[in-house]
């Protein structure tokens, strides 16, 4: 089945402690992406991939790293959480087309990070 | 970046016709208009894209209007299962992609 997989899909963790949300997609998809959503907020662009090993910056890069080594992976890592960071993130992945960009994204279920 | 407007908020009778607007003035000729739901807190589900022409497909019908300033998401007879927020996006060629908040849609009993 054709689908894009977080883990975890909860999380409870402590202010500065280390971790690794990872999205997987069996789609052989190039672009892949992460979001956050907080109340009233819609869903805001953290980074995205258009391929391996090309990462660039959204709208909230800002206490987020990522990184794209193979295509089917796209890890989403905070080195240090901090409680403004407790949200619910998505990892989404889709085709690229040099031509008219018409690949609709596929969304993971989500991963709710708490950080206290 | 085309960025899109949409209503915060839309009530829409169960069994009638949902027509959720979006306005994209600033899309640029070989970008695609999108059409997203996302039911409580799931991941937001793809319902239809199109670039100039109307489009139909199972869930809805997308109506862009000449110019493509602005487009139309009809849902044909709506359903409680059809409340969610929609979002309308418009793709760029740097992938980019920003979702906004979409519209909050309400399927009155």
């Amino acid at each position: 089945e054709a689908q894009v997989t977080q883990n975890p899909r909860y999380l409870i963790t402590v202010t500065g402690k280390k971790l690794t949300v990872t999205c997987s997609q069996n789609m052989n998809h190039e672009y892949m992406s992460w979001y956050r959503q907080d109340p009233g907020l819609g869903l805001r662009q953290i980074y995205y991939s258009m391929n391996v090993e090309v990462t660039d910056k959204g709208d909230v890069p800002e206490g987020y790293k990522v990184s794209r080594k193979e295509k089917r992976n796209f890890p989403l890592i905070l080195e240090s959480p901090s409680p403004n960071q407790t949200s619910l993130y998505f990892c989404a992945s889709s085709f690229r087309d040099r031509g008219p960009y018409n690949s609709p994204l596929h969304f993971g279920n989500g991963t709710r990070l708490t950080v206290t | 970046d085309a960025k899109t407007t949409q209503p915060t908020s839309m009530d829409c009778a169960e069994g009638r016709a949902a027509n959720l607007p979006c306005n994209h003035s600033t899309i640029s000729g070989n970008e695609y208009v999108y059409w997203y739901r996302q039911i409580h807190s799931q991941g937001p589900q793809y319902i239809i894209h199109g670039l100039k022409n109307n489009e139909t497909n199972e869930m809805a019908s997308l109506i862009i209007t000449e110019d493509r300033k602005s487009s139309t998401l009809i849902l044909p007879h709506a359903t409680l299962r059809d409340t969610a927020v929609y979002y309308c996006i418009v793709r760029p060629r740097d992938d980019k992609i920003i979702f906004g908040k979409g519209t909050r849609l309400h399927i009155l009993p």
